[in-house]
């Protein structure tokens, strides 16, 4: 069975840095692309990142693109997210999931707020 | 990026009857869309993929269909365990983007 496990989520205030950190089983991690998802309260989906099995290629929203780096430790079946220079309007769930086209495996997420 | 949007917002509907839920992408897609749907204090479930192909365990009144840019969610007979929120997403290109969703709420 599939199973992420994210942690990392904090209440952080506007401009500061998080590191969001996601534990994978289940599955094979170092030949699967992974991805972060977030949704705001109340509010709808926004895909945030995509990495390769090998780390050699990273994909980013606009939105996001360098404040958040995306990086993963094969050895240790575990995802990351840095995010720096947080703004109000990153208040979300975040979710790490396996795969990178569509995402048949949630977990339950990690809440990063942000505000002062 | 592509940009998706769904339509309507809002669905108002009875038990039994029938759902279409449009996305549109701002250029084509080929078939590269999903389909999911979510409940109140839930994590997204998976529905479609490839436009067309039901995910593990999704009955068969979900159907998909579509391709390049106009793409449908169709839920023949609503069940009352269907009222809920569904979003497309596309991952033909390397940023993948979702659609603002649409509500199906009993009406």
């Amino acid at each position: 069975e599939v199973q992420t496990v994210e942690s990392g989520g904090a209440l952080v205030q506007p401009g500061g840095s998080l590191r969001l950190s996601c534990e994978a089983s289940g599955f094979i991690f170092s030949i699967h692309w992974m991805s972060w998802i977030r949704q705001a309260p109340g509010k709808g989906l926004e895909w945030v990142a995509n990495i390769k099995p090998d780390g050699s290629e990273k994909n980013y929203v606009d939105s996001v693109k360098g404040r958040f780096v995306i990086s993963r430790d094969n050895a240790k079946n575990s995802l990351y997210l840095q995010m720096s220079s947080l703004r109000v309007d990153d208040t979300a769930v975040y979710y790490c999931l396996k795969g990178g086209h569509w995402y048949p495996d949630w977990g339950q997420g990690t809440l990063v707020t942000v505000s002062s | 990026e592509i940009v998706l949007t769904q339509s309507p917002g809002t669905l108002s509907l009875s038990p039994g009857e029938r759902a279409t839920l449009s996305c549109r992408a701002s250029q084509s897609v080929y078939n590269y869309l999903a389909w999911y749907q979510q409940k109140p204090g839930q994590t997204p479930r998976l529905l479609i993929s490839g436009a067309s192909s039901r995910a593990t365990g999704i009955p068969d009144r979900f159907s998909g269909s579509g391709s390049g840019t106009d793409f449908i969610l169709t839920i023949s007979r609503l069940e009352p365990e269907d009222f809920a929120v569904y979003y497309c997403q596309q991952y033909d290109r390397s940023v993948r983007t979702f659609g603002q969703g649409t509500r199906v709420e009993l009406k």
